[in-house]
């Protein structure tokens, strides 16, 4: 199976800062997901990247994807009060089947006012 | 884009009970899934709800255990059965967009069962 792992576990700043997340795995995928969870609630998409992109935009959201080192970074700009929320990469080997997308423990991230 | 209605949101419920969660996608998805997140983990795949058919069930989940329907294109259930404190957690229902399997996973609001 094909585990993304995120890094920091938790993080904490101000409003207004950068914050940037990190996912590692560990074989070869076809593409990689990055989805945002507020407290208890369901999961939303945030932004699809495939594995011959290097970087890819969203409003104040930057993925960007080495695979040669198989890792993935989500850069959150200008952070909000609303960007509050635990963070989950989820890489995927399978172009086919999203069943095969498996969750790490993500990242908590708190945005202070 | 897929909007997905769950519900009960939430519930308290006594051990050994048992509880049906409904999942209502607003237009028809190839695929729909149903997760359980328990308190500080990650999201576990159960099962992968079949349109007509019986569940694709993960390792380590059972159709006795967590009995799921798919009768048509936009509905499914998942009951919890014979519950104990051990399947207190968050259930979440989940679909592939129209735009095909590698495309996003749209996912409810999620059910947070507490068993006593």
């Amino acid at each position: 199976s094909q585990q993304g792992e995120e890094d920091p576990q938790a993080l904490s700043i101000q409003e207004g800062e950068n914050a940037t997340m990190n996912c590692s795995y560990k074989t070869s995928i076809n593409n990689l997901q990055w989805y945002r969870q507020n407290s208890g609630r369901g999961l939303v998409h945030l932004i699809l990247i495939r594995s011959n992109e290097r970087e890819k935009h969203s409003g104040r959201l930057r993925v960007t994807l080495d695979t040669s080192k198989k890792s993935s970074s989500l850069l959150i700009t200008a952070s909000r009060a609303a960007d509050t929320a635990s963070y989950f990469c989820a890489p995927s080997r399978n172009a086919g089947n999203n069943r095969k997308l498996i969750w790490g423990l993500g990242t908590s991230l708190a945005v202070n006012p | 884009s897929a909007v997905i209605s769950q519900k009960p949101s939430r519930d308290i419920c006594q051990r050994g009970t048992s509880l049906t969660i409904q999942c209502q996608v607003d237009s028809q998805v190839t695929m729909m899934f149903w997760y359980r997140q328990q308190p500080g983990q990650s999201l576990t795949l159960i099962a992968t709800a079949n349109q007509g058919s019986e569940a694709t069930y993960e390792s380590g989940f059972v159709i006795d255990k967590f009995p799921i329907s798919r009768p048509n294109l936009t509905f499914s259930t998942l009951t919890v059965s014979n519950m104990s404190p051990e399947d207190s957690s968050i259930y979440l229902c989940s679909a592939t967009g129209t735009g095909g399997h590698t495309g996003e996973l749209f996912f409810g609001e999620g059910s947070r069962l507490t068993v006593l």
